[in-house]
């Protein structure tokens, strides 16, 4: 079976400062990995996503993800946070073949102080 | 070009009574997911459907149904409401066909309160 752990519930950052989101999958072949963003009272807009071929992934708002075979990790990154980017992220993982279930993390907080 | 509508935005029912949410898609999706998002927690897989068919099923018990019109809209029914249901609904559509390579597009999902 499929899961994910998002290790740190809470991450506090001053604006400016770079940002790392820390991301664990598991799953018995390559997955297919995403990263969504929820502000509060929103529902979820995806960030970026990874399939296959080049390990970093680009996406929206300037973040960056990296997928890692040996860690089963797929870390998102921000180099200078701004205000707007605090909210809830979430990590999730779908099965490679099939449909379109997805299986997310239990999300990581980000509050963004001045 | 809307995006994924739910309504109603927020619900309040007492345990025991049924609810109904309802989701209309994107423009041009054909496949409906819904996710219950308890306070705190990430969202889980409860169904998705395709061609008004459901497609597959997370581990939820069988209070938990829905149904998918030809206009590709769907509706989420629970029934005999228990306080653990209390969660954010979410439902997201996709172009069915491609699995998990098709992006998802979450709607603003409905709040439900069971006291």
């Amino acid at each position: 079976a499929q899961s994910v752990t998002q290790p740190d519930i809470h991450i506090t950052v001053s604006e400016g400062a770079s940002l790392e989101l820390r991301c664990n999958y598991s799953y018995g072949a390559t997955p297919y990995l995403f990263w969504y963003v929820q502000s509060p009272g929103q529902g979820l807009q995806l960030l970026l996503k990874y399939f296959s071929g080049d390990t970093l992934v680009q996406g929206i708002k300037g973040f960056e993800a990296e997928f890692k075979r040996s860690q089963s990790s797929f870390n998102l990154r921000k180099p200078s946070v701004h205000w707007s980017d605090a909210a809830e992220y979430f990590c999730a993982v779908g099965p490679n073949f099939g449909n379109e279930k997805l299986t997310f993390g239990t999300g990581t907080r980000l509050t963004i102080i001045p | 070009d809307a995006g994924v509508t739910q309504s109603p935005t927020h619900l309040i029912k007492t345990r025991g009574q049924q609810v109904t949410l309802r989701c209309s898609p994107k423009s041009g999706h054909d496949t409906v997911s819904w996710y219950q998002q308890a306070l705190g927690q990430g969202p889980q897989f409860i169904f998705q459907y395709y061609e008004e068919e459901e497609r597959q099923r997370g581990n939820f018990p069988d209070r938990f149904s829905g149904h998918q019109f030809p206009n590709y809209s769907s509706e989420l029914n629970v029934n005999a409401l228990l306080l653990g249901d209390s969660a954010l609904y979410l439902c997201a559509s996709s172009l069915g066909g491609q699995g998990a390579r098709e992006t998802q597009y979450f709607g603003p999902g409905t709040r439900l309160l069971v006291l």
